[in-house]
C-alpha cells in the first residue's frame, strides 16, 4: 500500500510474546511482497518474502501471512526479542512493474523486557 | 562481501547548493535502486538503474534530480539546487541481473541529506 501519514502505528509487546504486524495492500497487480526491519538510523533489512501464489511461508522465529481476498499482508515474531525491536514495513512489486517496490507505511514494533 | 555501500553518511547543504550521493552495488549486482525517505514515511522509489542505462525514473522529480550508474565507478543520484524539502534519507539498493527469482533488495545505510 501507499506509505501515507505523518504517525506511525505502533505496537507494544512483552519480550517472549509473539508479535503480529499486519500491512493492507491496495494492488491486485502486485505479486510479490516482502517484509522489512528498520532499525535507527540504518537501511531497511530484509525478513522474509512471499509469492502471490503462496499463503504462507515461515523463516526462523517468523512467519508471513498473505491474504489476497482481502488484500492484507501479517508478519508475525514468534517470542519477540529485545533486538527486534524496530520498524517493520511490507513492501509490494507489482507483476506489471520494472522491479520496483512500494512501501508501506511501517510499524514501530518496541518490545518491553 | 561488503554490501551495498553509500556515502556520505550524512551531508549537509545550503539552499541552493548541488548534493550528489555515491551508491557501490554489492559485489556482483548490476541493478541499482534509488530511494527517499521522509521522516516516519516508508521509502518512496525515485529510479531504477542498470550500468550505463536508466531503466524506470517514474519516481524522479521532473527537475533538479538526476542519477546515472557509469560503466565503472558508482551510482550517482544528484540533486541541484537543493531545497529544504529534499531533505530526507536517501536509500540505494542492489539486485542480481534479471533472470533471477528472487527480487528482494539488499539496501545500504543510507545518506542522510540535511538542507539548511
Amino acid at each position: 500500500g501507499e506509505s501515507v501519514g505523518l504517525h506511525l502505528p505502533t505496537l507494544s509487546v512483552q519480550e517472549g510474546d509473539n508479535s503480529i504486524i499486519n500491512c493492507a495492500y491496495s494492488n491486485s497487480a502486485s505479486d510479490y511482497f516482502i517484509w522489512y526491519k528498520q532499525e535507527s538510523g540504518k537501511g531497511p533489512q530484509f525478513i522474509i518474502d512471499i509469492r502471490s501464489n503462496m499463503d504462507k511461508r515461515q523463516g526462523q522465529r517468523v512467519t508471513v501471512l498473505l491474504n489476497k481476498t482481502v488484500k492484507h499482508l501479517s508478519l508475525q515474531i514468534a517470542a519477540t526479542q529485545p533486538g527486534d525491536s524496530a520498524v517493520y514495513f511490507c513492501a509490494e512489486r507489482s507483476s506489471g512493474s520494472a522491479r520496483q517496490l512500494t512501501f508501506g507505511s511501517g510499524t514501530q514494533l518496541t518490545v518491553l523486557p | 562481501n561488503a554490501g551495498v555501500m553509500q556515502n556520505p553518511r550524512h551531508l549537509v547543504r545550503r539552499r541552493g547548493q548541488e548534493a550528489r550521493l555515491r551508491c557501490s552495488p554489492m559485489k556482483g549486482h548490476s541493478h541499482v535502486y534509488w530511494y527517499r525517505q521522509l521522516p516516519e514515511e516508508g521509502l518512496k522509489f525515485m529510479v531504477y538503474l542498470q550500468k550505463e542505462n536508466i531503466i524506470d525514473e517514474s519516481g524522479m522529480p521532473k527537475e533538479r534530480f538526476s542519477a546515472e550508474f557509469p560503466k565503472e565507478g558508482p551510482s550517482i543520484l544528484r540533486i541541484q539546487q537543493v531545497v529544504r524539502g529534499d531533505s530526507a534519507a536517501y536509500f540505494c539498493a542492489s539486485s542480481p541481473g534479471q533472470g533471477t527469482a528472487n527480487y528482494g533488495y539488499t539496501f545500504g545505510s543510507g545518506t542522510r541529506l540535511t538542507v539548511v
